[in-house]
Parts: structure tokens; C-alpha cells; sequence
């Protein structure tokens, strides 16, 4: 099945830092969504973004779906940014099932 | 934004008792899903609901697990004989295809505990 593979597995940033989280993908989607599992346990959706460019406020994400790989921009990044980030992804050819990466945990200190 | 609805948010239950965690997904979705995520763990599917049936099921989706859509709202998730292993945070999420917008709404979790 397609893997999902995200990167760096770990960050740790200071308060008002940028940051970039990357998520690669090794086969063609019809979907890709963007995560954040906030402390609480709940999943967010930040981006649904197959292809293209989107922004929301402080947030950024760029899908470049031919060469399987999705860029979630993190700037001015504030506490409580903190969390866990996932990409998650439908393949093509007929499943409806989201596969999702291991996440990046993202630390913001003040 | 419309939300999709989940409870109890927190569940604690004896091993081998039966448990039903239930969800209210996006008024006009059409297609519901259930994952779980096992602390520290990634996401992962166990099954997709379409016309009131299966339509995809993972293998940890086994026969102690079921699903209805008891009514035109509610959508439930039953473990009939729970494992300790069965502990973890089970999301519920719905899609509507045509809105291609959103994607996959997910709904805040229900952490499950066995004892």
C-alpha cells in the first residue's frame, strides 16, 4: 500500500520562529489533508489540499502532487501551536480510506 | 463550520464488556468512517460506511467489531467483547464528495479505556 513518510519526526522551536513540516508520499492521491492533534487529543483539519497553494492566516500549505510531496509552513509559530501534525492522504485507484503519516511533534517554547 | 459529533468523549470499561461509541456525522455527508489511534500512535482506519453498509473494512476490523446507522443521524461503532488492547482514541469522520472543499471532517475523539 502507499506510505506515507513525514519529516523531521520531531521539532522543537522557540516562539515567533517559522518552521517548515514536510510530508512525502509514494504513489498518486486524490486527497491530502493536513492535521494538528492538539493536546487534547482532537484532530483539527488545517488543510485539504490535493494540489496547489493555500493560506490560513499564520499557516501555509503547498501540494506539488506530481512530485508527491506536500509542505506545511508554520510562521510566527506561537505556543499554542504545539502538537502533533499529521498529513493524511487517499490514494488513487478506488479505496475511500484516509492514510495517515506518523506526524511530526512540533514543540513551541516561549 | 459544521462539526461532526461524538460521545461519550471519555468511556472506561471492564475487559469482555460491550461498548458503543457513537458519532452524528455532517447532516448531508454521505460517507462515515471510524479510526482509532493507539496512544503515541498513528491514525488508523477500521472502516468506511456507504448506503447503510460496509464498504471498506481494515483487517483490525474484525468480527468483535460492528457498525449501524441505527437512524437517519446517529452513526455507532460497537466492540462486543473488549480486549485491553482496545484501548486508544476512536475518531469518527464523514465526507461528501462533492464538497471538495473539506475533505474529511473528523470528530473530537472518544478515549477509550480498558481495564
Amino acid at each position: 500500500g502507499i506510505q506515507v513518510e513525514q519529516s523531521p519526526p520531531d521539532l522543537i522551536l522557540q516562539e515567533g520562529a517559522n518552521s517548515t513540516l514536510r510530508c512525502n508520499f509514494s504513489d498518486s492521491v486524490n486527497n491530502l489533508q493536513w492535521f494538528h492533534q492538539n493536546p487534547w487529543g482532537q484532530l483539527i483539519n488545517l488543510f485539504y489540499i490535493p494540489s496547489g497553494t493555500k493560506q490560513n492566516g499564520r499557516l501555509s500549505a503547498t501540494t506539488v502532487a506530481t512530485e508527491r510531496y506536500s509542505l506545511l509552513y508554520i510562521s510566527s509559530s506561537q505556543t499554542t501551536d504545539s502538537g502533533v501534525y499529521f498529513c493524511a492522504v487517499v490514494p488513487q485507484g478506488g479505496s475511500e480510506k484516509l492514510v495517515f503519516g506518523k506526524g511530526t511533534k512540533l514543540t513551541v517554547n516561549p | 463550520e459544521p462539526e461532526v459529533t461524538q460521545t461519550p468523549s471519555h468511556q472506561v470499561t471492564q475487559m469482555g464488556q460491550e461498548v458503543i461509541l457513537r458519532c452524528v456525522p455532517i447532516s448531508n455527508h454521505l460517507y462515515f468512517y471510524w479510526y482509532r489511534q493507539i496512544l503515541g500512535q498513528k491514525v488508523e482506519f477500521l472502516v468506511s460506511f456507504y448506503n447503510n453498509e460496509i464498504s471498506e473494512k481494515s483487517e483490525i476490523f474484525d468480527d468483535q467489531f460492528s457498525v449501524e446507522r441505527p437512524d437517519g443521524s446517529n452513526f455507532t461503532l460497537k466492540i462486543r467483547s473488549t480486549k485491553l488492547e482496545d484501548s486508544a482514541m476512536y475518531f469518527c469522520a464523514s465526507t461528501d464528495y462533492r464538497e471538495t472543499n473539506y475533505g474529511y471532517t473528523f470528530g473530537s475523539g472518544t478515549r477509550l479505556t480498558v481495564v
